[in-house]
């Protein structure tokens, strides 16, 4: 299957420690997305990745969430510190340039203890 | 990127069409109406996208009404996979950055 894929699909952590999900994109796909969920909310957007630069981020990654796509290819988030609140379904995506379409990938769902 | 209006929940019977509203009023001329769908535990999914004219892939249809303020996704025969959260979308295309999802339509395909 050449999709998107996630590791974790699962993870579950105790409040304080720090947490890293990878996202593996369509291979030939130059964008990268990030989203968050939470229970009976549509995703809202984190961040994105046009090849290796970070373009834009939105207000809800604090300063505890940073995200990389060192080679242009996959990429990682890291929430450090977590906390109750970041429970949620972390979801990526991808697309290529000029195309409207992006490709979801299964999440990764975080549950914060 | 516009804000879009759909009711929170629908059921339709299985083999029937499926007709999911979506209001936009403050669409701009250059914005696409954008459809994905979301089953459950699963990452959203595209179904179809369409600026002004009508559109008709192997999943759905979607209708645009001329002053383009709404529009309905059709899936002609649901069946019980159709069962998800449904998402309308307006946004520029070919634009880089995210799309905004609401909360969507949960619809349910009833056997």
């Amino acid at each position: 299957d050449t999709g998107v894929s996630q590791d974790p699909r699962h993870k579950i952590t105790k409040r304080g420690q720090n947490v890293t999900f990878r996202c593996d994109p369509i291979s030939e796909h130059n964008r990268l997305y990030w989203y968050r969920q939470t229970l009976g909310q549509g995703p809202e957007f984190l961040t994105y990745f046009q090849n290796e630069a970070q373009l834009e981020k939105s207000r809800l990654l604090s300063d505890r969430f940073s995200a990389e796509r060192p080679k242009g290819s996959f990429s990682t988030l890291e929430i450090q510190r977590t906390e109750q609140g970041d429970s949620a379904m972390y979801l990526c995506a991808s697309s290529s340039s000029g195309h409207f379409e992006q490709f979801f990938g299964p999440g990764t769902r975080l549950t914060v203890l | 990127d516009a804000k879009t209006t759909q009711p929170p929940s629908m059921d339709c019977a299985e083999g029937r069409a499926a007709n999911l509203p979506c209001n936009h009023s403050t669409i701009s001329g250059n914005e696409y109406v954008y459809w994905y769908r979301q089953i459950h535990s699963q990452g959203p999914q595209y179904i179809i996208h369409g600026l002004k004219n009508n559109e008709t892939n192997e999943m759905a249809s979607l209708i645009i009404t001329e002053d383009r303020k709404s529009s309905t996704l059709i899936l002609p025969h649901a069946t019980l996979r159709d069962t998800a959260v449904y998402y309308c979308i307006v946004r520029v295309q070919y634009t880089g950055n995210q799309f905004y999802f609401g909360t969507g339509t949960s619809l349910t395909v009833i056997p």
